[in-house]
């Protein structure tokens, strides 16, 4: 384990499902995100989590729908989604420290292997 | 905009054979660089992470160099086992428009390692 957990590690949902994933850390890190892995496809950066305020979305569609109750914990609420969002979903955190411009190294989940059939 | 690049995009070697995985970013004003490896369908496991004021960065029998002049970064595996095979990741994080985080990170596309027996 890293220190960062992802639940569930798999999740098969239809197109009308709502589902969530769910992230939690207790490394003491400030910030959290969201990550996009399909096929041989580069990581995809969605969602940035800054003491819990939102500091980026990258252009995401709305049937994805992030939360950040506090700085251990990161859901992300699926709905009507698409085949073609089936992906591998990570998460990671990590020490963020923006008034002196660093950061200060990413931990990532082992990730949710999400199916959209 | 950072831009990461990996070379090679794969590799396969015998077991035994010191390597060498290159990396190559295009803006130089880095705080840190920091390579994974990603087993397949698996989440990322953080190797080594350099900070910009340091040239290198080893673990056991990894060893990681950053040349912030160049836009360069290199990791360097002794003695390679097949239990190495895996994608190999590197990235640079960056800050988003409002200064608010810098933890964004730009991932190159990876080198995917094949040691066999």
């Amino acid at each position: 384990e890293t220190g960062v957990t992802q639940t569930p590690r798999h999740l098969v949902m239809g197109m009308t499902n709502k589902k969530s994933l769910k992230c939690e850390q207790h490394l003491g890190h400030n910030a959290m995100y969201w990550y996009k892995q399909s096929a041989k496809k580069p990581l995809e950066l969605m969602f940035v989590y800054n003491f819990k305020e939102q500091t980026e979305n990258n252009s995401v569609p709305s049937r994805f729908s992030p939360e950040c109750p506090n700085s251990s914990h990161l859901f992300l609420h699926l709905h009507t989604l698409q085949p073609e969002d089936s992906a591998l979903y990570l998460c990671a955190s990590s020490r963020d420290d923006s008034p002196k411009k660093r950061n200060y190294g990413y931990t990532f989940g082992s990730g949710t292997r999400l199916t959209v059939v | 905009k950072q831009e990461v690049t990996q070379i090679p995009a794969a590799l396969s070697v015998p077991e035994g054979e010191n390597l060498v995985l290159n990396c190559s970013f295009t803006d130089s004003a880095i705080y840190n660089l920091q390579w994974f490896r990603q087993d397949p369908g698996k989440g990322l496991t953080s190797l080594l992470l350099i900070q910009s004021s340091q040239r290198e960065q080893t673990s056991g029998r990894l060893n990681a160099s950053l040349d912030k002049s160049s836009g360069r970064s290199t990791l360097y595996i002794a003695a390679s086992q097949p239990g190495d095979s895996a994608t190999y990741l590197c990235a640079a994080p960056y800050p988003n428009a409002g200064g608010t985080s810098y933890g964004k990170l730009t991932f190159g596309q990876g080198t995917i390692l094949t040691v066999h027996p």
